[in-house]
Order: structure tokens, then C-alpha cells, then sequence
């Protein structure tokens, strides 16, 4: 089955400082892939997806995320963050015979410093 | 397009009693829908998996007697909670799914779950 490893659990980054969120899955074939931002006491909002094709996927919120097959990656990125991005990241990846079963990472926490 | 609402947003029930929490596509039939638990600080544990009409599929470990989910129609499915302890306390949020819009789930706002 897949799975997802997020290596960091918690980051702090300065506001207007760039962001690179860690992401590295396991699947035997080219999976489809996820990030996704959870405020607190909220649910889930979707920043980006890849499923195929352009490696570098741009999302909402001014994010991006690129694809590596090489390195089994997909680490989201923002090149200048803002305070109220400060929220929880989650990774997820789901297989592609069974698009329905879809698998977290642990989450990573972002708090912005001003 | 393709909202998830879920209701209530926050219960508290007392121990050994049982609650219903509701999750609704509102512009879209959702052909199946996911349940997942949440604790505080830690990622989404998929309980169960249901497509309207049929029997959920319920996840290892996880209790098909004491969640019970029901899929009635393309636009809602309901989690109950049978017989809540206080561990049963989480966060649970549901998403749905199509075959129209295939590869992605959509996400409700989740609901607070506290058993005394």
C-alpha cells in the first residue's frame, strides 16, 4: 500500500521568507499526489494536486509543488509566506488503481513569525 | 462547487450514549464517501469508506459495530457513534467523492466529537 512521510513536524518561518514543505511517498507506480491545509478546528482545503503531465504543479494561494520521480518527492513551496498561511500541511498520496484510497503524511505544523 | 457541509460541527455527548453526526454533498451526488478520525496534532486516519446503497468498508481496527455508517443517498452519509467513551473524543471529519470528478475527495468542515 502507499504511504506518505512529511520529516518535519514543525517549521517556523519569518513572514515574506520562502517555504519549502517536505514530502516523500511510497507507491510501486506514479501515484497521485496531494497538499492540502487544515486551519485549526477546521476541515481540509485542497492547495494543489498531480495526477500527471507538468512535474511543477502551481496551486492556490501562490503555492507550487513539483513532482520527483527520482527522489519519490512532491515538496510544496511558496516563495514569500504570509502570516495567515500559518496553518497545518498535509501530504497525500493515493494510488492510482484505486484513486479512493487515500493516505496522510503526519502533517506539517507552519507558524509565521512577523 | 463541491462543498461538504457536516452536522453538528460540535457535540458533546454523555458516556454510553450514542450521536449522529451528518455529512452532506450540497452541489454534487457523491457516489462514495469517507469517514476519518483526527486526534489533536495528528493526521487523518481513514475509518471507512462508503458508496450509496451498500455496506461501508470499514478499515482495520476499526469497530464496524460501534461506527456505524449509513450511505443512504448520493448526497448523504451519517456516522453514529454507538455506546461513546471518552476515547471515542476526536475530531471527525468526512469526504466525498464522484466518478464525475474522479481522483479527489472533497472535505467537510469536520465535527468536534467530546464524550464526558
Amino acid at each position: 500500500a502507499q504511504s506518505v512521510t512529511q520529516p518535519d513536524i514543525h517549521i517556523t518561518v519569518s513572514e515574506g521568507a520562502s517555504l519549502e514543505l517536505r514530502c516523500n511517498y511510497s507507491y510501486g507506480a506514479t501515484p497521485y499526489l496531494f497538499w492540502y491545509v487544515q486551519s485549526p478546528g477546521q476541515g481540509l482545503q485542497l492547495l494543489l494536486k498531480y495526477f500527471s503531465g507538468d512535474t511543477l504543479v502551481q496551486g492556490i494561494k501562490g503555492f507550487e509543488a513539483e513532482f520527483k520521480r527520482s527522489q519519490s518527492s512532491f515538496n510544496l513551496r511558496k516563495p514569500s509566506v504570509h502570516w495567515s498561511d500559518a496553518a497545518e500541511y498535509f501530504c497525500a498520496v493515493a494510488a492510482v488503481y484505486n484513486n479512493n484510497d487515500m493516505r496522510f503524511g503526519a502533517g506539517t505544523r507552519l507558524t509565521v513569525k512577523p | 462547487g463541491a462543498v461538504v457541509s457536516q452536522h453538528p460541527s460540535w457535540v458533546i455527548c454523555k458516556s454510553g450514549t450514542s450521536v449522529k453526526i451528518e455529512c452532506r454533498s450540497l452541489d454534487f451526488q457523491a457516489t462514495t464517501m469517507f469517514w476519518y478520525r483526527q486526534f489533536p496534532k495528528q493526521s487523518l486516519m481513514l475509518m471507512a469508506t462508503s458508496n450509496e446503497g451498500s455496506k461501508a468498508t470499514y478499515e482495520q481496527g476499526v469497530e464496524k459495530d460501534k461506527f456505524l455508517i449509513n450511505h443512504a443517498s448520493l448526497t448523504l452519509s451519517t456516522l453514529t457513534v454507538t455506546s461513546a467513551h471518552p476515547e471515542d473524543s476526536s475530531f471527525y471529519i468526512c469526504s466525498a467523492g464522484t466518478s464525475g470528478r474522479s481522483y479527489e475527495q472533497y472535505f467537510g468542515p469536520g465535527t468536534r466529537l467530546t464524550v464526558t
